[in-house]
């Protein structure tokens, strides 16, 4: 399997212009999170989906952020307008929840994003 | 709401030397987990604790689920340059509950 796949892994723009990250979970992964990382906040939850429904958006900082995911292959997190605070790593993590304790989400590498 | 506290932020040791890192929470978890995060990559699952009092090990690392579930250490034996990295603790509430994560311990090994 080629893990989580995240697009682009370095993405450079401007104060108000619209950012899209995308990520490809790990086939068969019913569980799909929105991480960011920063060095003053570290690793925070934005969003996670189960079986394409959003779960839990109270990590997404305000309006200008927003995920969805229209199936069980593919999401989306945008940001706009897009501002400078927003730079960090973005994490999208996958899992498949098969009833046991634990939690082993797996981690893509990451899109930096950078708003001059 | 519920916070790690992982410190210090940063340790430098010498290869070949045992590091021990300890997390604490104001709250109890069910599940204590350890990730290390690689340069330029994610973070990927070291050690999974799942009862109080547990001790797991995996390879030269050695993880310890607290007796009053408020707190894990990590322990690395012989450490070697590859070590280097940032190492998280995060803990779970219940079994399909989120993470939460620390702030993570940034590792250097001098050769």
């Amino acid at each position: 399997d080629a893990g989580v796949i995240q697009s682009p892994r370095h993405e450079v723009t401007e104060m108000g212009q619209e950012v899209t990250l995308r990520c490809k979970p790990i086939s068969g992964h019913d569980y799909l999170f929105w991480y960011r990382q920063t060095m003053m906040r570290g690793l925070e939850l934005l969003i996670y989906f189960n079986n394409n429904v959003p779960i839990d958006d109270s990590g997404m900082p305000e309006d200008r952020f927003s995920a969805k995911m229209p199936n069980a292959s593919f999401s989306t997190l945008k940001i706009q307008p897009s501002e400078p605070r927003d730079s960090a790593v973005y994490f999208c993590a996958s899992r498949n929840y098969l009833g046991l304790a634990g939690d082993e989400q797996f981690f893509g590498p990451g899109t930096r994003l950078t708003v001059l | 709401g519920q916070q790690l506290n992982q410190s210090p932020q940063s340790m430098f040791i010498q290869e070949g030397e045992d590091v021990s890192m300890n997390c604490t929470s104001s709250s109890i978890f069910n599940t204590w987990l350890w990730y290390k995060q690689d340069p330029g990559e994610g973070p990927v699952l070291l050690i999974a604790l799942y009862k109080a009092g547990e001790l797991t090990s995996n390879g030269r690392l050695t993880a310890q689920f607290g007796i009053t579930r408020k707190d894990s250490f990590l322990n690395i034996s012989a450490s070697i340059p590859s070590d280097v990295g940032i190492y998280f603790c995060a803990g779970q509430y219940g079994a399909n509950s989120k993470l939460t994560f620390g702030k993570g311990i940034t590792l250097s090994v001098r050769p």
